[in-house]
């Protein structure tokens, strides 16, 4: 089945212990992204990728890395967390550049206390 | 500024009415818009591109660039409509650049 996964689905941790959300797609897309989904600010991106070895900032990167060594994993790494990157995490892929369509993973709910 | 407006957080209607979910963007160039649904326990997924004029599960859509809006419209609400929609402006220049909005919850009721 075509999907991109994500994981873990849920991590409670504590300020500054360096964690890593991992995403996997198994359609060979070459663009991934990340975005955070906050309470009435909706999908802010965070990092994406146009390929392997090439990333770049979205619109709110500070505090995230990110890292493209393989065409389909895209993890996203906070080194230091803090409670303001408490959030819901989503990572997508698209495989179309025609269509735009972004197929999206099921979510990482992250706290951070 | 490119923005996605989507004033409604809620939008709560009775099976059987009339539903429309707006949305509102800012944008100097060409845009391209998108809304994407969001059901409950499931994953974020497209439900139709304005490019595309198409009519999914009885939803449509119609670009006003006059009024710069990309309205969600459905003539009779089903209570599977139930979820969280979100309006997306794709940038040009690359399909790197998708804005979203902030969402609109649409409860149907029995």
């Amino acid at each position: 089945e075509a999907q991109v996964t994500q994981n873990p689905r849920y991590l409670i941790t504590v300020t500054g212990k360096k964690l890593t959300v991992t995403c996997s797609q198994n359609m060979n897309h070459e663009y991934m992204s990340w975005y955070r989904q906050d309470p009435g600010l909706g999908l802010r991106q965070i990092y994406y990728s146009m390929n392997v070895e090439v990333t770049d900032k979205g619109d709110v990167p500070e505090g995230y890395k990110v890292s493209r060594k393989e065409k389909r994993n895209f993890p996203l790494i906070l080194e230091s967390p803090s409670p303001n990157q408490t959030s819901l995490y989503f990572c997508a892929s698209i495989g179309d550049r025609r269509t735009g369509e972004l197929f999206f993973g099921e979510g990482s709910r992250l706290t951070v206390l | 500024a490119q923005r996605v407006t989507q004033p409604e957080k809620l939008l709560s209607v009775f099976k059987g009415a009339p539903v429309e979910l707006k949305c509102n963007y800012s944008y100097s160039g060409s845009p391209e818009l998108f809304w994407y649904v969001q059901y409950s326990r499931q994953r974020l997924q497209l439900l139709l591109r304005h490019i595309s004029r198409e009519s999914i599960k009885g939803f449509t859509a119609d670009l006003n660039k006059g009024e710069t809006s990309f309205h969600l419209k459905k003539p009779f609400a089903q209570e599977e409509d139930s979820a969280m929609y979100y309006c997306a402006l794709l940038l040009s220049g690359g399909y790197n650049k998708l804005i979203f909005g902030a969402g609109t919850r649409l409860a149907v009721h029995p």
